[in-house]
Formats: C-alpha cells, structure tokens, sequence
C-alpha cells in the first residue's frame, strides 16, 4: 500500500464550480498534512497546511480526519488558474529528529471554461 | 530574488556520463534537500542535509552523491549516468530540520534527459 494515496485524476470541472478532493495515509504516526499545488512543468508550492480543526483559505478548505486517516482539499469557485496538480503530502517522523514529507502522486485539476 | 536556484534547468546528456546539479538557497534555512520526480510525476525525496551534515539519505544508488559545501548550498553529483535517471530533480530547503512542519521551498528544477 503507498504510504499517501490519491485519485489521479483528472478532475475536469466548468469555471465555478465545487471540487473535491480526498487523499489517505497509511502511517498513523503521521504528524503534519499539507496540500501542494503544481504547476505543469513548474515546482511543487505549498497551497496550505491541513490542521485537525480544518483549516480555510479563502475559496480553498482543508479537513483532517486522523481516525479515518483520511485528508480532503474542497475548492469552492473554481477559477480556470486553479487548472494544476494537487498534491497531497503528509510529514512521518522516522525515530529521533528524522523526519520527511511524502508526497502523494497528485490530482490532476483541469477548470473549463 | 530567487529564493531556491538551480542550474542548470535542462541537461541532456548520454550514458555513462557523470554530471552535477547545484543548488543554492538565500532563505537562511538550515535544511536542503533533493527529490527526483519520475515520469509518473510521483515525488520522491533523495537526501536531506541539515547544516552540511547529512541527515536522511534514501535507497538511492551510491552513483548519487550530495555535497554541502554550506548551508546554503546542496549540490548533486551523478556518476555513470543510466536511462532510468532520466526525471526532474528538485532542490527544496526549509528552516528547521523538522522537515514538514515547516514549509519547504523548491527550486524550479533541473529537467535531466539520459540519452
């Protein structure tokens, strides 16, 4: 099982729309969440943090489900920019101070207009 | 300014060749990282140094080499070049070694092609 799951995709959406995304990890012990967005050809940026409380940005919501193990992105009005990859991404602490992300393999967003 | 630089951007060359990656950080952060992203577009983290000192280094063939010559600077030597090293490499750095709990930055990436 990959440590960070996601459905590639794509996800083609008409400008305005409501779009979701979920994301699983697979290690309990997971301590921070994220989602990053990138743009084709373009390096991964950090969109937001995903906190247990559920977090919003703007059009942008993240939720954290820790029992479920389970991480969502809901973009609301969608705008043809958001048109990237999203990728979910999950901190594991590996013993002691050794700690690295895991980056889901992305969603694929494409707004039409 | 560019926070996280990388040269070169594109770097075609023919196996069995040796070539190097640089990268470079004016963030003042203490830790750097490589990440190869394949064909796929998965992502996948190399090695991470934290103040010149190497901290996670993953099952990456011993062809790889990194060097910090400070903190600034993560360079990434490749020796005898195989096809399947064909990907992009991304540099990233953050502030603390805590990794994820601080956001990482990422160079714009180095587009390698094994010939």
């Amino acid at each position: 099982r990959k440590e960070v799951e996601q459905d590639p995709g794509p996800f083609n959406v008409p400008e305005g729309a409501t779009v979701a995304f979920n994301c699983t990890y697979s290690n309990s012990a997971s301590q921070s969440f994220f989602w990053y967005r990138q743009d084709c050809r373009k390096e991964p940026k950090l969109l937001m943090s995903v906190y247990s409380s559920g977090n919003e940005d703007g059009r942008f919501t993240a939720q954290l489900n820790r029992a479920s193990q389970y991480i969502s992105l809901l973009i609301r009005d969608s705008k043809l920019s958001d048109s990237a990859t999203y990728l979910c991404v999950v901190n594991m602490n590996y013993g002691g101070a050794t700690n690295k992300l895991i980056f889901g393999t992305g969603t694929l967003l494409a707004v039409q207009p | 300014d560019t926070a996280v630089s990388q040269t070169p951007k594109y770097l075609v060359t023919q196996m069995g060749n040796d070539k190097s990656i640089k990268c470079e950080q004016n963030l003042g952060h203490d830790t750097m990282y490589w990440y190869k992203q394949d064909s796929k577009k998965f992502l996948k983290i190399m090695f991470s140094y934290n103040n010149k000192e190497l901290i996670i280094n993953e099952t990456v063939p011993n062809r790889f080499s990194p060097k910090s010559p400070d903190k600034a600077h993560l360079n990434l030597h490749i020796n005898s070049l195989e096809l399947g090293d064909s990907a992009v490499y991304f540099c990233a750095s953050s502030h603390r070694m805590s990794g994820g709990a601080d956001t990482q930055y990422f160079g714009p990436g180095t587009r390698l092609t094994v010939l």
